[in-house]
């Protein structure tokens, strides 16, 4: 089955206390991302990846790195976590080109609620 | 920098009915691509439709349509036949060329049985 997966679907954490969630997806999309969702504000882009190697900010970079080893495989890393980094998280990906098939359509995982105390 | 307004924080519509959320955008670029997402409960986010604003033929899926208005940065989406599945939070977005996403606030959709 096409998905994009994320791991772990919950977390609860302390300040400061590092914590990486995964992102795998097994469609072989060149374009992947990370969006995080708070109430009344929607999904903002944290940062996004074209290709290998390549990765970019987005809206709300800071606090947070991703990298981009492998096509499939695109994780969020929180280096120093703060209260201010609640929130419900989302990896996407899709293919990018106009001849791609489903080009520019996102394929969402199933979001990861992370909690900061 | 692009934004994407949503002006409706919640809707309603009676069981079987029409029902059409708006979406504004700001953008000076001419070629982008509009969507509309579905969150239901599950929170699980789920593609409606989708348009290229090059195309001016107005997308339709089934019983989702909208009403793209490239002039005035309008994206509206209509629902019709409302269905007690179609209840959730109703996103819009929208993709510049260089591939940074923006999504609205999100409007949230009840359907009376």
């Amino acid at each position: 089955e096409a998905q994009v997966t994320q791991n772990p679907r919950y977390l609860i954490t302390v300040t400061g206390k590092k914590l990486t969630v995964t992102c795998s997806q097994n469609m072989n999309h060149e374009y992947m991302s990370w969006y995080r969702q708070d109430p009344g504000l929607g999904l903002r882009q944290i940062y996004y990846s074209m290709n290998v190697e390549v990765t970019d900010k987005g809206d709300v970079p800071e606090g947070y790195k991703v990298s981009r080893k492998e096509k499939r495989n695109f994780p969020l890393i929180l280096e120093s976590p703060s209260p201010n980094q609640t929130s419900l998280y989302f990896c996407a990906s899709s293919p990018i080109g106009q001849g791609a098939s489903g080009a520019n359509v996102l394929t969402f995982g199933a979001g990861s609620r992370l909690t900061v105390l | 920098a692009q934004t994407v307004t949503q002006s409706q924080p919640e809707m309603s519509v009676q069981e079987a009915e029409t029902v059409t959320l708006s979406c504004t955008y700001d953008t000076s670029e001419s070629d982008y691509y509009l969507f509309w997402y579905k969150q239901p409960p599950s929170r699980q986010m789920i593609l409606v439709i989708r348009q290229e604003a090059y195309k001016q033929q107005n997308a339709t899926e089934n019983r989702f349509s909208v009403n793209f208005q490239k002039a005035a940065k309008s994206f509206s989406l209509k629902i019709s036949d409302s269905q007690l599945g179609d209840a959730a939070m109703y996103f819009c977005a929208y993709r510049r060329t260089g591939n940074q996403f923006y999504f609205g606030t999100g409007t949230s959709l009840t359907v009376i049985p």
